[in-house]
């Protein structure tokens, strides 16, 4: 059963990039047939997709954080990235990563699952 | 963009009632719908995907059904490992908008 968790930093300071890695196990980001996600969700709020990366390094962003946004993959360790750059306040939130199946019949990304646990990244200086 | 309502924002049901949670569309994405499960302090859990199939291992009392604009969630019978928030979520558009989510909560 594949299995995500996060990991970096908690505390980022504004203008800074956060950075954050989310370690699959379970199985791997190089079979195919899945687009590996960042989603993040501001305290007491909804969730907001972030972007996605298939295994071939192929990437897609949220038009609204595609300035600021850098995903990247690293298929010998089985891990991908986020940086997310000139981060203020508004970037406080729990970040989550998760895999997202590719429906082929429709040729979209579709639900995701499993997700990571999470993890809160304070923007303070 | 495609935005996601849901009604109503949050609800107050005894167990064993019947729990109806709806979700708009504010355009046509088919069955391109999924509903997740969020209980407090952890991530969103996969329950119904493709507007009414229901995800491996998921309680049978959830189900989803509906296309186009309108999608319902229901709860047959509440439980108490229930309560939590419920979001939809759309793929019919690449930013892969949600919902605002619906808290359930026991009365």
């Amino acid at each position: 059963q594949v299995q995500l968790q996060e990991s970096g930093p908690g505390l980022v300071k504004p203008s800074q990039t956060l950075s954050l890695t989310c370690t699959v196990s379970g199985g791997s980001i190089s079979s195919g047939g899945y687009y590996w996600s960042w989603i993040r969700q501001h305290p007491g709020k909804g969730l907001e997709w972030i972007g996605y990366i298939y295994y071939s390094g192929s990437t897609y962003y949220n038009p609204s954080l595609k300035s600021r946004v850098t995903i990247s993959v690293d298929t010998s360790k089985n891990q991908f990235s986020l940086k997310l750059s000139s981060v203020t306040a508004a970037d406080t939130a729990v970040y989550y990563c998760a895999s997202q199946v590719v429906v082929v019949a429709a040729m979209r990304g579709g639900w995701f699952d499993p997700w990571g646990q999470g993890t809160l990244v304070t923007v303070s200086s | 963009d495609i935005q996601m309502t849901q009604s109503p924002s949050s609800l107050s049901a005894s167990v064993g009632d019947r729990v109806t949670i709806t979700c708009q569309a504010s355009q046509d994405i088919s069955n391109y719908l999924n509903w997740y499960q969020q209980k407090p302090g952890k991530a969103p859990k996969l329950l119904i995907y493709d507007a009414s199939n229901l995800e491996t291992g998921v309680p049978s009392r959830f189900s989803g059904s509906g296309s186009g604009t309108d999608f319902t969630f229901t709860i047959s019978s509440l439980q108490p490992e229930d309560i939590a928030t419920y979001y939809c979520q759309q793929y019919d558009n690449p930013r892969f908008t949600f919902g605002p989510g619906t808290k359930v909560d026991i009365k």
